[in-house]
């Protein structure tokens, strides 16, 4: 499996609060990704990152920031959270290899916003 | 970034060939056609991924006729741990700066 981590695996936080989650790579993978995942809604893209301190939104970012200070950790931040932001979070990452590009997912983020 | 469709479910019985089509009308001439497949609390997975006529490997077939319009990935004789979510994404594998796009993928249910 693809050396890709997140912390923390849960968490319970209150609205209103910040939350950050993170993402760690030990595979030297260009791009990473975050992805929230709620029924109904199959996986939609918050952020993602193509190198060191080059990221862009994608189709759910707005209450999400993100920071890449270095290739392995790729931030995900909820200013102030909000109980529309409870969802489970996936952070990915890919790099093309000359004949295709695989992502490789973390094992998920469960987040509840109360 | 082309859009897919794909059926919402589908349900098999154990040892039988399973065939997922997804539609992309509009898929560009540098796209790549991927799937991945998805468990209960768990995040997808990479399954296949192909540009013209057919791929295979140890897990599956993905068939792709020459407009590429359209594709099919089969799984051969599938066993009741394959029931999990498929996903078909089309968009250019080649450059992380266009992120594919998942959709709400197809629910594969295995009978025993």
């Amino acid at each position: 499996d693809a050396g890709i981590t997140q912390s923390p695996r849960h968490k319970v936080t209150e609205t209103g609060t910040p939350v950050t989650l993170r993402c760690h790579q030990t595979e030297n993978h260009r791009y990473m990704y975050w992805y929230r995942q709620d029924p109904g809604h199959g996986l939609r893209l918050i952020h993602y990152s193509y190198g060191v301190k080059d990221t862009d939104k994608g189709e759910v970012s707005d209450g999400y920031s993100v920071s890449r200070s270095k290739t392995e950790d790729f931030l995900l931040t909820l200013e102030s959270a909000t109980s529309s932001q409870t969802s489970v979070y996936f952070c990915a990452i890919s790099d093309w290899t000359g004949l295709y590009n695989e992502q490789f997912f973390g094992p998920g983020t469960r987040l509840t916003v109360l | 970034l082309a859009k897919t469709t794909q059926p919402i479910s589908m349900d098999s019985y154990e040892g039988q060939e399973v065939n997922i089509t997804c539609s992309h009308n509009n898929i560009a001439t540098n796209d790549y056609i991927t799937w991945y497949q998805q468990f209960p609390s768990q995040g997808p997975r990479f399954i296949i991924q192909g540009y013209k006529t057919k791929v295979t490997n140890e897990v599956a077939s993905l068939f792709i006729p020459a407009d590429r319009k359209s594709s099919t990935l089969s799984l051969p004789r599938v066993s009741l741990s394959d029931t999990a979510v498929y996903y078909c994404l089309v968009g250019d594998a080649s450059s992380g700066n266009t992120p594919l796009v998942f959709g709400k993928g197809t629910r594969l249910s295995v009978i025993a």
